[in-house]
């Protein structure tokens, strides 16, 4: 079965230092991995993925997420955090072709001014 | 090309009450996914369309219904309403492919009293 893991329910940066959101899945073949943000009263909005190649990928917004096998893991991660990046933050795998996507259960990032 | 839309963005209704939600998916794609998110239960997988037949379901009770019509667009009933129901109710479509992203609409908040 598949799974993701965000062990951190609430992260807490100043404004300007680099931030990162952690993220483990569990998952048997090739994932694929999906970064998504949520501000208040919105649908998620889609900021990266991982398929394949390079393990640095970059995405919206500033944002990129390195992809680590060894670890299964699948950071998020920004150089210079900005006060609008305070928002609800999810990521997601998918394993298969008809699988569903599995999301984990966010992490709240809160970036101070 | 316009985004997921969804109807109605919010929705009062009463215990025992049925509800139909309805999500248009991005022009192209032909997968609809469903997915409830409560603070407390965060992101649950609720089902998925693709060409009209359900190809994957969630744990929920048989009262969450839902189906697919020719043109991609999909529905989602919920009967006999419980207080539990009160989430945002959150539509997204893919275009096909495994690696392909998933795009999300922004939700239906449904409050039931």
């Amino acid at each position: 079965a598949q799974s993701v893991a965000q062990p951190e329910d609430q992260v807490n940066v100043a404004e300007g230092n680099p931030l990162t959101v952690k993220c483990t899945y569990s998952v048997s073949g090739n994932p694929y991995l999906f970064w998504y943000v949520q501000y208040p009263n919105r649908g998620l909005q889609f900021l990266l993925k991982y398929i394949t190649g390079d393990n640095l990928v970059k995405g919206s917004y500033g944002f990129e997420a390195e992809f680590n096998k060894s670890q299964t893991s699948f950071h998020l991660k920004k150089p210079s955090a900005l006060v609008s990046d305070s928002a609800l933050y999810f990521c997601a795998v998918r394993r298969n072709y008809g699988q569903n996507f599995v999301f984990g259960p966010g992490t709240r990032l809160s970036v101070l001014p | 090309k316009a985004g997921v839309t969804q109807t109605p963005r919010y929705l009062i209704k009463t215990r025992g009450q049925q509800v139909t939600l309805s999500c248009s998916p991005i022009s192209g794609h032909r997968s609809v996914s469903w997915y409830q998110q409560t603070p407390g239960q965060g992101l649950q997988f609720l089902f998925e369309y693709f060409s009209e037949t359900q190809r994957n379901k969630g744990n929920f009770p048989g009262r969450f219904s839902g189906r697919q019509f020719s043109n991609s667009r999909s529905e989602m009933n919920v009967s006999t309403l419980e207080l539990g129901d009160s989430a945002l109710y959150l539509c997204a479509s893919v275009a096909r492919g495994i690696t392909d992203t998933q795009y999300f609409g922004p939700g239906t908040r449904l409050t039931v009293l």
